[in-house]
């Protein structure tokens, strides 16, 4: 079964410019996640997608940030314009479906794109 | 606040040596999960282990054990006998309904470096 796909792995852009990144789950996963890791910490949710709903997108920095899962499956999370800050690793990660009381779907994670903002 | 605390930022430690890694964690909920993840310096995420609040069970797998204890919200990670393949950042997370989706929420990260 193949696993969760991101491209680019690695984008090095000036300040101010946009980038975009591009994550595919795992066929048939219903839930999609964007999460931010910056250097020395652990990953933050950005925004988590149900089929091409959004469910949660309460940290995703609006102004800045934007994402979308028109048909689904592929997922694109977009910057526009970017700042030092955003400089990190986005991991996209995908589960069968979204987690709840009664049980829990495991997350499986891309390898990330590293984001370098000059 | 922060839901996940993992208080040590890096740990030495001499391969065979016996070592833990420390998670507390906090949240309303009755109903909760918990995980631990290992992420080795190529960057991917590794799923370990997930527990549920209700499961209070230790766990054992090979040379990872894991404790968790409701009473002292902490559920932490023994690596006995390490290996220099163990080296890598490992992070403790919670899944609870402060994301509606049940997203995790995770801790800053131990790294872990076993030395030859």
């Amino acid at each position: 079964e193949a696993g969760v796909a991101q491209s680019p792995r690695y984008k090095i852009i000036e300040k101010r410019q946009s980038v975009a990144f591009w994550c595919n789950p795992i066929s048939g996963h219903a839930t999609l996640y964007w999460y931010q890791q910056i250097l020395g910490q652990g990953p933050k949710l950005l925004i988590q997608f149900q089929n091409n709903g959004v469910v949660d997108d309460s940290q995703l920095p609006k102004d800045r940030f934007s994402a979308e899962r028109l048909k689904g499956v592929d997922s694109t999370l977009k910057i526009q314009p970017a700042k030092l800050e955003d400089s990190a690793v986005y991991l996209c990660a995908s589960s069968q479906t979204s987690g709840g009381p009664s049980s829990y779907n495991e997350q499986f994670f891309g390898p990330g794109t590293r984001l370098t903002v000059l | 606040a922060q839901k996940v605390t993992q208080a040590q930022t890096e740990i030495s430690v001499v391969e065979k040596e016996d070592v833990t890694l420390d998670c507390v964690y906090e949240t309303r909920d009755t109903t909760y999960y918990l995980f631990w993840y290992k992420q080795p310096p190529s960057g991917e995420l590794v799923f370990l282990i997930r527990r549920n609040s209700f499961d209070e069970q230790n766990e054992i797998s090979g040379r990872y054990s894991w404790n968790f204890q409701k009473s002292t919200s902490s559920f932490n990670f023994t690596i006995t006998a390490s290996q220099v393949v163990d080296s890598a950042v490992y992070f403790c997370a919670l899944s609870d309904t402060s994301n509606s989706g049940y997203a995790l929420n995770f801790g800053k990260g131990t790294s872990l470096l076993v030395t030859p």
